[in-house]
Formats: C-alpha cells, sequence, structure tokens
C-alpha cells in the first residue's frame, strides 16, 4: 500500500474548522483516499472517501489536491464528540489486495471547550 | 440494522487458557475481517473472509489463533493457548463487497486480558 503521513496530533476550538491534512506523494492512479476514524474506547468509524473529486457528506468533507498528492479532510463545525483519532488510509482498487485496509498511527484531534 | 455484534465485550482469562472471541457481521454483508488493536503494534488485519471463505489470514499471529466462519452470520476467532502478549482489543468489522471504494463497518471490540 502507498504510505500516508499525517501530524502526530492536532488541537481545535469548539465551533470552529478544522482541516486535518494527509500527505500521499507516491499515491497511484488507482488508489481510493479513505478517511476513518476512531472515538476513545470504541471501533473505527468511517467518515468519508474519495477517488479525484472533492466528496461532501453529513460528517465531514474531504478535499483533494488536483495531483492527489494529499487531502484535507474538513470538518465543518468541531464539537466535542470529533474528538478522535483520524486516520487517512490509501485503499488500492487495481488488484486482489482491494480489501485491504491499513492502518497508521493516525492524527490524534482534541477539542477544546 | 444493529451493526456488527461482538461478544463477549471484555474477557479476562488466565494465561494457557483458551479464548473465543464472537461476531455477527452485519445481514447480507460479505466480506468479514477480524483485526487487533495494541499501543505497540497499531490496528493490524488479522484474517479476512469473503462469501464466509478465508482468503487472506498472513496477518494471523502464530498456530495458536484460528478463525471460523460458518455461515453467514457467525465468525468466531479463536486463542488456544491463551498467552499475556495476547492482550489486546480484537475488533470484527464487515462489508458489503471488496473493493477500495468499500466501507467496513466495525464492531464495538473485544476487550482481552490474559493475565
Amino acid at each position: 500500500d502507498a504510505k500516508t503521513t499525517q501530524p502526530n496530533s492536532m488541537e481545535s476550538n469548539e465551533e470552529e474548522p478544522v482541516h486535518l491534512p494527509c500527505n500521499h506523494s507516491t499515491i497511484s492512479g488507482t488508489d481510493y483516499i479513505h478517511w476513518y476514524r476512531q472515538l476513545p474506547s470504541q471501533g473505527p468509524e468511517y467518515v468519508i472517501h474519495g477517488l479525484t473529486s472533492n466528496v461532501n457528506n453529513r460528517m465531514a468533507s474531504l478535499a483533494i489536491a488536483e495531483d492527489r498528492k494529499s487531502s484535507t479532510l474538513i470538518l465543518h463545525r468541531a464539537t466535542l464528540r470529533d474528538a478522535a483519532v483520524y486516520y487517512c488510509i490509501l485503499r488500492d482498487n487495481s488488484g486482489a489486495g482491494s480489501y485491504q485496509l491499513t492502518f497508521g498511527k493516525g492524527t490524534k484531534l482534541s477539542v477544546i471547550p | 440494522d444493529a451493526g456488527v455484534i461482538q461478544s463477549p465485550r471484555h474477557e479476562v482469562t488466565e494465561m494457557g487458557q483458551e479464548v473465543t472471541l464472537r461476531c455477527k457481521p452485519i445481514s447480507g454483508h460479505n466480506s468479514l475481517f477480524w483485526y487487533r488493536q495494541t499501543m505497540m503494534r497499531g490496528l493490524e488485519l488479522l484474517i479476512y473472509f469473503n462469501n464466509n471463505v478465508p482468503i487472506d489470514d498472513s496477518g494471523m499471529p502464530e498456530d495458536r489463533f484460528s478463525a471460523k466462519m460458518p455461515n453467514a452470520s457467525f465468525s468466531t476467532l479463536k486463542i488456544q493457548p491463551s498467552e499475556p502478549r495476547d492482550s489486546a482489543v480484537y475488533f470484527c468489522a464487515s462489508s458489503a463487497g471488496q473493493g477500495a471504494y468499500e466501507t467496513q463497518y466495525f464492531g464495538p471490540g473485544t476487550r482481552l486480558l490474559v493475565l
């Protein structure tokens, strides 16, 4: 799997937007960009994914750079419930290993009341 | 839907005992995954089933670990004999398919402590 690089930790004030960056300079044309998060003492939870175009859903937005070598997860208004570890993951859709979801260390987001 | 169901939620056992973890995937999902999470190694895939058949067990640590999926609605992960280094949180996940665009849905996990 292509590797991703994320900051170890970030802080945000409650009700402010949060931009979580992810670098993936070795991404291939068939790699999907996925974001999952893990709240304390819970299992990982899907947030959003995309291939080339920016994506929006009820939880967040995903902004993908034109060259696809980086992406940013955007939480529009952080709440205390958004405090979690956020994982940026690349998944290769080209072969037999497309089921692979390889977790790195992620970014630990703290939300300050 | 109830989501992925795992049992037990917590397990404390002594070294050498057999441990069985259980998982019920989301109805209609044909892919099932077992993961383990530790502070040292993070989240790692242990085994992947597709249509009840083990496809990739390269992450299973050693012969003490075994997993089965006798039908589409049930899977077990067994550790025999258990050792203190097996202490971890074990997650089961399921998805509707195996493509890279598919979402994996995780259960709440089983927190295992081997004394």
